[in-house]
Formats: C-alpha cells, sequence, structure tokens
C-alpha cells in the first residue's frame, strides 16, 4: 500500500520563529489533507490539498503531486500551534486515507 | 466544533464489560469512519460505512462491533476487551461520491482505557 512520510518528527521552536513541515508520499493521490491534533486530540482541518498552493493567515501549505510531496508551512509560530501535525492521504481509487507519522511540534514562549 | 459529535468523551471499562460509542454528524454527510490512534502510532484505520452500509473493515477483532443505523450516526459496540486495546478512538465523516471532495472531519474522540 501506499507509504507516508513525514519529517521532521520532533521539533522544537522558539514563540515567532518559521517552520516547514514536510509530507512524502509513495504513490499517486486523489486527495491530501493537513490536520492539526491539539493535546485534548482534537483533529483540527488545516488544509484540503490535493495540488496547488493555499494559505490561511500564518499557514500555508503546497502540494506537488507529480513528484509525491506537501509542504505546511508556518510563520511567526505562537505557543499555540504546539501540538502534533499529520498529513493525510488518499490513495487514488481507494477512498482510503492513510496517515502519516506526524510532525510534533512544540513553541516554547 | 467540527459538526462531528463523539460521547463519551472518555471511558474506563474492565475486560468483562460491553459498552458502546456513540458518533453523529451534523454535515450531511455520506460516509462514516471509526479510527484507532494508540500511543506514539498514526491513525489506523478501523471500519468505514458509505450510505449506512459497511464497505472497510481493516482486520479488526471482533471483539469490536460496528452499527451504522443511518448516514449521520455511527456506533462502536465494546466487549471482552483487552488492556492493548486502550487508546484515542475518532470518529470522522465526509462526502464521497460523484463531484464531493471527500474532505474528512473528525470528532473529539473518545478516549479509552481498559483495566
Amino acid at each position: 500500500g501506499i507509504q507516508v512520510e513525514q519529517s521532521p518528527p520532533d521539533l522544537i521552536l522558539q514563540e515567532g520563529a518559521n517552520s516547514t513541515l514536510r509530507c512524502n508520499f509513495s504513490d499517486s493521490v486523489n486527495n491530501l489533507q493537513w490536520f492539526h491534533q491539539n493535546p485534548w486530540g482534537q483533529l483540527i482541518n488545516l488544509f484540503y490539498i490535493p495540488s496547488g498552493t493555499k494559505q490561511n493567515g500564518r499557514l500555508s501549505a503546497t502540494t506537488v503531486a507529480t513528484e509525491r510531496y506537501s509542504l505546511l508551512y508556518i510563520s511567526s509560530s505562537q505557543t499555540t500551534d504546539s501540538g502534533v501535525y499529520f498529513c493525510a492521504v488518499e490513495n487514488s481509487g481507494t477512498y482510503k486515507y492513510i496517515f502519516g507519522t506526524g510532525t510534533r511540534l512544540k513553541v516554547l514562549a | 466544533e467540527t459538526g462531528v459529535t463523539q460521547t463519551p468523551r472518555h471511558l474506563v471499562m474492565g475486560m468483562t464489560n460491553k459498552k458502546s460509542l456513540k458518533c453523529e454528524q451534523h454535515l450531511g454527510h455520506n460516509a462514516m469512519y471509526w479510527y484507532k490512534q494508540s500511543a506514539k502510532k498514526p491513525l489506523e484505520l478501523m471500519f468505514v460505512y458509505n450510505f449506512k452500509e459497511q464497505t472497510e473493515n481493516n482486520s479488526v477483532p471482533s471483539r469490536f462491533s460496528p452499527e451504522c443505523p443511518n448516514s449521520s450516526h455511527l456506533f462502536l459496540h465494546l466487549h471482552t476487551l483487552q488492556p492493548e486495546d486502550s487508546a484515542l478512538y475518532l470518529c470522522a465523516s465526509s462526502q464521497r461520491g460523484g463531484r464531493a471532495r471527500n474532505e474528512q472531519f473528525f470528532g473529539p474522540g473518545t478516549r479509552l482505557t481498559v483495566l
């Protein structure tokens, strides 16, 4: 089946710093989502981005489907950005999302 | 607030108990999902329902029994669980088919502890 790898696995930042999270996948995908899981376990939708670039405030994401990767950019990070960021991809024709192992982000005040 | 609710939020049960988890979506979606998230592991898909019909059972042990009475409600019935079944159980919904994006929205999860 499709493999989804995220990097880095852990990231510690000072408040105000910028970061880039990466998601690599091993096969063609129909859909791709980025989520933020807060400390209470809730998965919050950040981006639905099977291709192209989107921006939402301090966050932006880019997916290059032909090269099988997606990037999540966090600018001017805040302590509330702490948590785990997951990439999930839907393999073409399967209707199933496969989740990566996540990037655990800690932003220090 | 994602439009997907789950109850209870926390559950502690013994290995001989029977309990049920409930999920309800208010988004008008046609597909619902159960995922399991164990400590330090990625989310694992357990079951998929599309228009109330089960379309995926990801080799889940029979001590987990799903039920989908309609497109808005999903249950996970639990019986004779093991301590290794302790995890966060997440429900999700999406709209599939046609021009729908199949974008998934998640509930807050039920944190289950099996003693």
